[in-house]
């Protein structure tokens, strides 16, 4: 079974509206991490946004903000106001505990269009 | 302020050549990771050290791939005898000290690999 993932293949957004993408996530376990990354074509990894499993609030960083539904196992990603610079891959990444340690699993992203 | 570095940035090679890669983390980070990205998924643990001892490897990092970090600085993946298969991006991200499920990772700009 996929541990994150990400249902929206391609996503297409109009310059300066908001746009949602998706994530879920398969754990059992009670303390997890979320973590949003953006990867733009010349391939760097960005963080944008983490969020605990017991944070009450949702995280928020300038326009990023994550929409964290424990109960449904979603961590929504929220960009407000979108540049054409946001285009680029997403991901959505889980760090969670298993035999051995620790890890961090990634989904398999989704790319964002922002359309002028 | 540097980030994580990477070099080279693209490696072309003939099957059953050998062929390295050096990632230099950011300076205070002690752990250090290494990823690989096939063209359409997020990123795969591969292996991570913490300082200079490699505390995990991967299934995927098979007899052919080795990785260092003889000072707890740089680090180091070698792939021995290249396949076709291991055409991709290599991935460095590196982190401080923090709660294990906290920990934030910061990545390069990867290494493409192309083996033909």
């Amino acid at each position: 079974a996929q541990k994150i993932t990400q249902t929206q293949p391609g996503m297409f957004v109009q310059e300066k509206e908001a746009v949602t993408l998706d994530c879920t996530y398969d754990t059992s376990d009670q303390s997890y991490g979320l973590f949003w990354y953006k990867q733009p074509s010349s391939g760097e990894m960005i963080f944008l946004i983490y969020q605990g499993s017991y944070d009450e609030q949702n995280a928020t960083e300038g326009r990023y903000s994550l929409n964290f539904q424990k109960a449904r196992k979603s961590a929504n990603l929220v960009i407000s106001a979108s540049q054409l610079g946001d285009s680029a891959m997403y991901f959505c990444a889980m760090r969670e505990v298993y035999t051995g340690g620790f890890k961090t699993i990634f989904g398999a992203g989704t790319r964002l269009f922002v359309k002028a | 302020d540097t980030g994580v570095s990477q070099d080279p940035r693209h490696k072309i090679t003939k099957r059953g050549q050998n062929v390295t890669f050096r990632c230099d983390p950011i300076s205070e980070h002690n752990r250090l990771y290494w990823y690989r990205q096939t063209l359409g998924q997020g990123p795969e643990f591969l292996t991570y050290f913490q300082n200079e001892a490699q505390l995990e490897k991967s299934r995927l990092l098979s007899d052919r791939f080795s990785a260092e970090r003889p000072k707890g600085s740089f680090s180091t993946l070698e792939i021995q005898r290249t396949e076709q298969g291991d055409s991709a991006m290599y991935l460095c991200a590196s982190s401080s000290p923090a709660g294990e499920i906290t920990d934030t990772q910061y990545f390069g700009p990867g290494t493409r690999l192309t083996v033909l």
